[in-house]
């Protein structure tokens, strides 16, 4: 079945840092993929997300590029700031039919000014 | 339209009472998902809706637990005879199907404790 691997976390850094939360899937077929951020205690916003391969998912300076030669969309962000601290899940979903979104673990960021 | 609404934001109840949960999608959207989520993980898939018809339950929705979509708008989630294992966040998602590759959309979750 679908399924999506992300880092574990926590992952700690200074404002200003540069980030990258990795993320691979496993999917039949050409998902879309997705990153939701979770805030503590809220439900998950939409952050980005890529409906091909070598699309790039763009969004308040985070980004990510789907990548089908390696099964990879990683997020990244060259300044983190302390508001970006929060959960952020990656996110498949094949098109049509009856399938569902399926999610990563998350992973935890926490940004120290 | 003001997104996907789900009432309570938090429900305290004792262990073996039962609990109901709305959710209101966005308006025109055909398809509503119910998720569970702990404590350290992501959301965990347990039933979907596309307009009033439910189309798939996960392994994890037990006898215990029923949802219903009447007339294709909200849905509601109810928990009989409650165990604290049953404490987590559940999360209320709705999509527009026909579209190529749509993203969900979703609340801001009912977190529910058993006690």
């Amino acid at each position: 079945g679908d399924s999506v691997t992300q880092m574990e976390g926590p992952v700690t850094l200074s404002e200003e840092a540069f980030l990258t939360i990795n993320c691979t899937y496993t999917a039949t077929g050409y998902p879309s993929l997705f990153w939701y951020v979770q805030y503590p205690g809220e439900g998950l916003q939409l952050l980005l997300k890529a409906t091909k391969a070598d699309d790039k998912g763009s969004n308040k300076g985070f980004e990510a590029t789907y990548r089908k030669e390696t099964t990879s969309f990683h997020l990244e962000k060259g300044s983190v700031q302390v508001s970006d601290s929060a959960v952020y899940f990656c996110a498949l979903r094949r098109a049509g039919g009856s399938y569902i979104p399926t999610f990563g673990r998350g992973t935890s960021l926490i940004v120290h000014p | 339209d003001t997104g996907v609404s789900q009432n309570p934001r938090h429900k305290i109840t004792k262990r073996g009472q039962n609990v109901t949960f709305r959710c209101d999608p966005i308006s025109e959207h055909n398809r509503l998902y119910w998720y569970r989520q702990t404590l350290g993980q992501g959301p965990e898939f347990l039933t979907y809706f596309q307009n009033e018809a439910q189309l798939e339950k996960s392994r994890l929705l037990s006898d215990r637990f029923s949802a219903e979509r009447p007339k294709g708008s909200f849905s509601t989630l109810e928990i009989q005879r409650t165990e604290q294992g049953d404490s987590a966040m559940y999360l209320c998602a709705s999509s527009l199907e026909g579209q190529v590759n749509t993203e969900a959309f979703f609340g801001q979750g009912t977190r529910l404790t058993v006690v």
